[in-house]
């Protein structure tokens, strides 16, 4: 089972600033990595697929980038919105073998 | 596209639980649904992942043996039993489309005696 883990566990940052949060997996999953966002009580949301490709409707403040192991989501400038826990997610074995890291929660300073 | 799952279950341990996702706006047969659960408190688990053209699903070892997934391509609606309950079923638990880009509101699971 490929294992992914997620740095930092929490970011505490203000609205405005830049958040980098980190998704290193155990094994190479090419560029089959994707971002996700949830908020309390909500499902999921997806924002990168394919390592670096928004999904529709998501802000450009939003970019991801890395392939093989190392893989960096940005926040160019944090939205009172965007405070929040970030999932990683790989799917190199689409569709089967799928696993999420444990997530990084960004919360207000 | 929507994926709208059925209301929250109370089942005592050893129990099995069925929970249902009704999808819509999209041809139900082309894509692929995917179950995924949450713990209190906890991260996302992958379950496994369903085929609604053949009716085949793949399941995470951890739960193979107690995950059964069927259709109904009249109502378009998957459904996923989990048998066996314990403790740590506990969770709200999600359908998926076949790339994550859409979701069910989440069906909360809670096991207790």
């Amino acid at each position: 089972e490929i294992v992914l883990t997620q740095s930092p566990a929490t970011l505490s940052l203000s609205p405005g600033e830049r958040a980098t949060l980190s998704c290193r997996a155990s094994q190479n999953v090419s560029n089959y990595l994707g971002w996700f966002q949830q908020k309390p009580g909500q499902a999921p949301r997806l924002l990168i697929y394919d390592a670096s490709n928004r999904a529709p409707g998501i802000p450009a403040r939003f970019s991801g980038s890395g392939s093989g192991t190392d893989f960096t989501l940005t926040i160019s400038s944090l939205e009172p919105e965007d405070f929040a826990v970030y999932y990683c997610q790989q799917r190199r074995n689409r569709p089967l073998g799928l696993t999420f890291g444990p997530g990084t929660k960004v919360d207000i300073k | 596209v929507q994926l709208v799952q059925s209301g929250s279950e109370v089942k005592k341990p050893g129990a099995s639980v069925n929970i249902s996702c009704r999808a819509s706006g999209y041809t139900f047969t082309n894509y692929y649904i995917h179950w995924v659960r949450q713990a209190p408190g906890q991260g996302l688990e992958w379950m496994g992942v369903f085929n609604p053209s053949s009716g085949n699903s793949r399941s995470a070892q951890k739960f193979q043996g107690r995950v059964t997934v069927t259709r109904d391509t009249s109502t378009t609606t998957v459904y996923m039993e989990l048998s066996s309950l314990r403790s740590d079923d506990t969770a709200v638990y999600f359908c998926a489309s076949q790339s994550f880009d859409y979701w069910g509101q989440g069906t909360l699971v809670t096991v207790s005696s």
